[in-house]
């Protein structure tokens, strides 16, 4: 199985602050990976496929960069609905894999 | 546009086998280049991937689950279904279904079901 490491596993920061988060896979997936976005008590929800691609709909805040093993996603500017917990994975092989998740709280 | 939503017991004794289904509105199961997933998430712990059938049949397992989990499709109901035999206090979770849609060269969970919780306990 690939796996794959994000971090951190949390971080807090103030409403427009610039959030990274980091998600690295075990083995070169290429650009076969996807980001979402968790809200508590809801399913996930596609925000980034192919490393950088935005899903229709989502704000353009949210951006994703990265190839081979290393990965980034980035809020550009932090609003109090970004609150969530987020995943990124990969799909370059079976299973399927996730991160174990970032979760953002507001400071 | 399209729906998913899942079904079946929120408790199931251990040793029995869990049940679930979901169930497909806004659109054929059959139509589309789509794999039809389950996925499950124990409570304050990540995603794992269960396994996916494409309308053709054809699945694929979690290899750390194969040997307790099927899934099938009943495409006059527009359904898909989950079973997982054996089951442990470790199989309590939130079971969601999701659709996978396969693009020309990418894969995404884009369509979700809200999740239903099951509990393993006699």
């Amino acid at each position: 199985d690939i796996q794959m490491t994000q971090s951190p596993s949390s971080l807090s920061a103030s409403v427009g602050d610039r959030v990274t988060i980091t998600c690295q896979a075990s083995q070169d997936i290429s650009n076969y990976l996807n980001w979402y976005q968790q809200k508590p008590g809801k399913a996930p929800k596609l925000l980034i496929y192919d490393a950088s691609n935005l899903e229709t709909g989502v704000p353009s805040r949210f951006s994703g960069s990265g190839s081979g093993t290393d990965f980034t996603f980035t809020i550009s500017s932090l609003q109090p609905e970004d609150i969530a917990t987020y995943y990124c994975q990969q799909y370059d092989n079976l299973p399927r894999t996730f991160g174990q998740g970032t979760k953002v709280e507001i400071k | 546009q399209v729906q998913l939503q899942e079904s079946g017991p929120g408790l199931v004794k251990p040793s029995q086998t869990l049940s679930l289904t979901c169930t497909v509105s806004g659109g054929s199961i059959s139509s589309g280049s789509y794999y039809w997933s389950w996925i499950r998430q124990p409570a304050g712990k990540g995603l794992e991937w269960i396994g996916r059938i494409y309308t053709s049949g054809s699945t694929n397992y979690n290899p750390s689950l194969k040997s307790r989990v099927t899934i099938s499709v009943d495409t006059s109901k527009n359904q898909f279904s989950l079973k997982l035999s054996s089951v442990t206090a470790a199989d309590t979770a939130v079971y969601y279904c999701a659709r996978e849609v396969t693009m020309i060269a990418s894969e995404a969970f884009d369509i979700w079901g809200q999740g239903t919780m099951v509990t393993v306990s006699s």
